[in-house]
């Protein structure tokens, strides 16, 4: 699976749009970039996906650039709730071998302030 | 419905003693992942389980293994304990193999083995 590079941390003021960005500058053409977040003492927990269109859902939305490098995780509203680490994956083609195993880097802190 | 289950939530061993965790997936999901996830190591792969069958295995040593039930309960067992196998243990269950192209993982709590 490619690899991936987040920031360590980021702040976010509360009702603000928090941006987390992801290197992925080594994803081939049919791998997937998925976000999960794990809240404290917690599973991780699904967000989004995308291959290459951007996506949206009540979560969040995906932006993934044209040369599909890099992607922006943006969570329109954040609140205190949304502190939590954020992994962002890249995972092979489904139902293949490769696809059935997530592999989590160190993921991003972020960290929702009043 | 309800969630991926876990059990126990936590669990002190002894060095030298062996564990056996649980895990209840989703009804109707037939595929169970294991992680282990430390301080120094992050969230690590273990192993898949789908249809009783392990498909995918990560770089961990044999005392680590796993089995699926044919009601898709997964358990996973670690012999010969070390004080590095403190760990979250996690599991996820998914709709793999079942026709669902973009299937996601739904993770339980864990269970939080400590080794003294």
């Amino acid at each position: 699976d490619a690899k991936t590079t987040q920031p360590t941390s980021m702040d976010c003021a509360e009702g603000r749009a928090a941006n987390l960005p992801c290197n992925h500058s080594t994803i081939s053409g049919n791998e997937y970039v998925y976000w999960y977040r794990q809240i404290h003492s917690q599973g991780p927990q699904y967000i989004i996906h995308g291959l290459k269109n951007n996506e949206t859902n009540e979560m969040a939305s995906l932006i993934i650039t044209e040369d599909r490098k890099s992607s922006t995780l943006i969570l329109p509203h954040a609140t205190l709730r949304d502190t939590a680490v954020y992994y962002c994956i890249v995972r092979g083609m489904p139902n293949t071998g490769t696809a059935s195993k997530l592999t989590f880097g160190t993921g991003t802190r972020l960290q929702v302030t009043l | 419905k309800a969630g991926v289950t876990q059990t126990p939530r936590y669990l002190i061993k002894t060095r030298g003693q062996q564990v056996t965790l649980s895990c209840s997936p989703i009804s109707g999901h037939r595929s169970v992942s294991w992680y282990q996830q430390t301080p120094g190591q992050g969230l690590q792969f273990l192993f898949e389980y789908f249809s009783e069958t392990q498909r995918n295995k990560g770089n961990f040593p044999g005392r680590f293994s796993g089995r699926q039930f044919s009601n898709s309960r997964s358990e996973m067992n670690v012999s010969t304990l070390e004080l590095g196998d403190s760990a979250l243990y996690l599991c996820a269950s998914s709709v793999r193999g079942q026709g669902v192209p973009n299937y996601g993982y739904t993770f339980g709590s864990g269970t939080r083995l400590t080794v003294v």
